[in-house]
């Protein structure tokens, strides 16, 4: 596609319940990631996957977060028994490749846990 | 380990007058460094970047960057601001010798008045 899609834009659900949050690369871009971005704040970087190499893990906050990257394109990302402090906008970018390529982002997805 | 700092939380300047940014990083290796913006309620747009050669980088907008290896630094400028450049600025980091992924510092908000 033109540039990096997320879906939904928008998405609020009650504390407990899961979600899952779709991220669709540029094509051909090897490099996806996701950061969180509670209001107002920096960027938490959350999960980085590269090609077919296992993906780097470091950034999730717990357990209850996970993320698959199928067939190198399309990731998902699940939160399971959603709490309040997960409201945040979640970003996903996309890089042709490592190195010296700049990242691309969507316009995220914000999530509200009432 | 590595690291982006951004020590303002927010720059104010006059319109008209030259602006800065701050950005310092810690990485194990050679570095590849990134600027990107925030406009409200939007995602984040690539400025500029520096991967070898010039020491002083030329991105959108008119914005330009210095790269400082003795200082490890990496300040966004503009020589004359404008109130349309008021945004969330982000500097970034990716380690060439470690795991490659991109590290954001916290974020620098830039207000220009009139």
């Amino acid at each position: 596609g033109a540039g990096v899609s997320q879906s939904p834009s928008n998405k609020v659900t009650e504390k407990g319940k899961d979600v899952e949050l779709r991220c669709d690369p540029i094509s051909g871009h090897t490099a996806l990631y996701w950061y969180r971005q509670s209001l107002g704040q920096g960027l938490e970087f959350l999960i980085y996957f590269q090609g077919n190499s296992a993906p780097d893990k470091s950034g999730l906050p717990s357990d209850r977060f996970s993320a698959e990257r199928t067939g190198g394109s399309v990731s998902t990302l699940t939160i399971q028994r959603t709490q309040q402090e997960d409201s945040a906008v979640y970003l996903c970018a996309s890089s042709l490749r490592i190195g010296d390529t700049e990242a691309f982002f969507g316009q995220g997805t914000r999530l509200t846990v009432v | 380990a590595q690291s982006v700092a951004q020590p303002e939380d927010q720059v104010n300047v006059a319109e008209g007058n030259p602006l800065t940014v701050k950005c310092t990083y810690s990485v194990s290796g050679n570095p590849y460094l990134f600027w990107y913006v925030q406009y409200p309620n939007r995602g984040l747009q690539f400025l500029l970047k520096y991967i070898t050669g010039d020491n002083l980088v030329k991105g959108s907008y008119g914005f330009e960057a210095e790269f400082n290896k003795s200082q490890t630094s990496f300040h966004l400028k503009k020589p004359s601001a404008l109130v349309s450049d008021s945004a969330l600025y982000f500097c970034a980091v990716r380690d060439l010798d470690s795991s490659y992924k991109l590290i954001f510092g916290s974020g620098t908000r830039l207000l220009v008045r009139p």
